[in-house]
């Protein structure tokens, strides 16, 4: 099946500083990513919609200044917390839809666990 | 409002046996539902899609039923195994366009042996 590759895999950095985190689709091209955040216990919560070569398409309450998404290419989108503090520490996933609307599968990366100190 | 339930937040079943999961949503109408599977720390896996004109559909051990009158999902795994427990998600899609889904809050699954 498709793969979806997201790194890093976990990543600390101190309050104040910017994390940036890749998402790749290796074996497919994705016009379209979805990033979402998963706090412990609960279920995913869908940030954003990465559109390649246009603006990214945010949730109600999530700030796109804070996150910043680009989608430079049909196989990478990245998200760059900016200005991390401890409440942005979270599990952060990107999904890539496979196949045409409705017949498949998004196919998720494995995630990537911010730590901010 | 908008809302996606699963029936419990964890299910407990004896090995072999069958476990039902529920997905309920309200003021959605999806024209797609799936169910995914999600291990600790991981990112969830897809297992199962089904369209809104089709009741019932399988794989191996699996099925789910999506009832678009009720509004509601049922999920099964036939004959369960330790290896299956994990966090189930149904995902309903927002836009009636196959790609945007929103996600329920899981239902944990522990399957003991």
């Amino acid at each position: 099946g498709a793969v979806v590759s997201q790194h890093p895999s976990w990543v600390i950095c101190k309050s104040g500083t910017s994390v940036k985190i890749e998402c790749r689709s290796l074996d497919f091209q994705a016009t379209t990513m979805f990033w979402y955040r998963q706090f412990p216990k609960q279920s995913l919560m869908l940030m954003a919609t990465s559109n390649e070569g246009s603006k990214a398409t945010y949730e109600q309450g999530v700030e796109k200044d804070k996150f910043l998404i680009n989608h430079a290419s049909l196989t990478l989108s990245t998200l760059t917390v900016t200005s991390a503090h401890p409440e942005d520490s979270s599990f952060y996933i990107c999904s890539a839809p496979w196949g045409g609307p409705g017949t498949g599968e998004l196919f998720f990366g494995e995630g990537s666990r911010l730590t901010v100190l | 409002s908008q809302k996606i339930e699963q029936n419990s937040e964890a299910l407990n079943i004896q090995e072999g046996k069958t476990a039902t999961l529920t997905c309920n949503y309200t003021n959605y109408s999806p024209a797609y539902l799936q169910w995914y599977r999600q291990d600790p720390g991981r990112g969830p896996v897809f297992l199962l899609l089904i369209r809104e004109n089709e009741k019932e559909k399988r794989k191996e051990r699996l099925k789910v039923t999506f009832d678009t009158t009720l509004k509601q999902s049922l999920f099964h795994i036939t004959a369960s195994q330790p290896a299956d427990s994990a966090t189930y998600l149904c995902a309903l899609d927002r836009d009636n366009y196959g790609q945007n889904f929103v996600f329920g809050p899981g239902t944990r699954l522990s399957v003991l042996p």
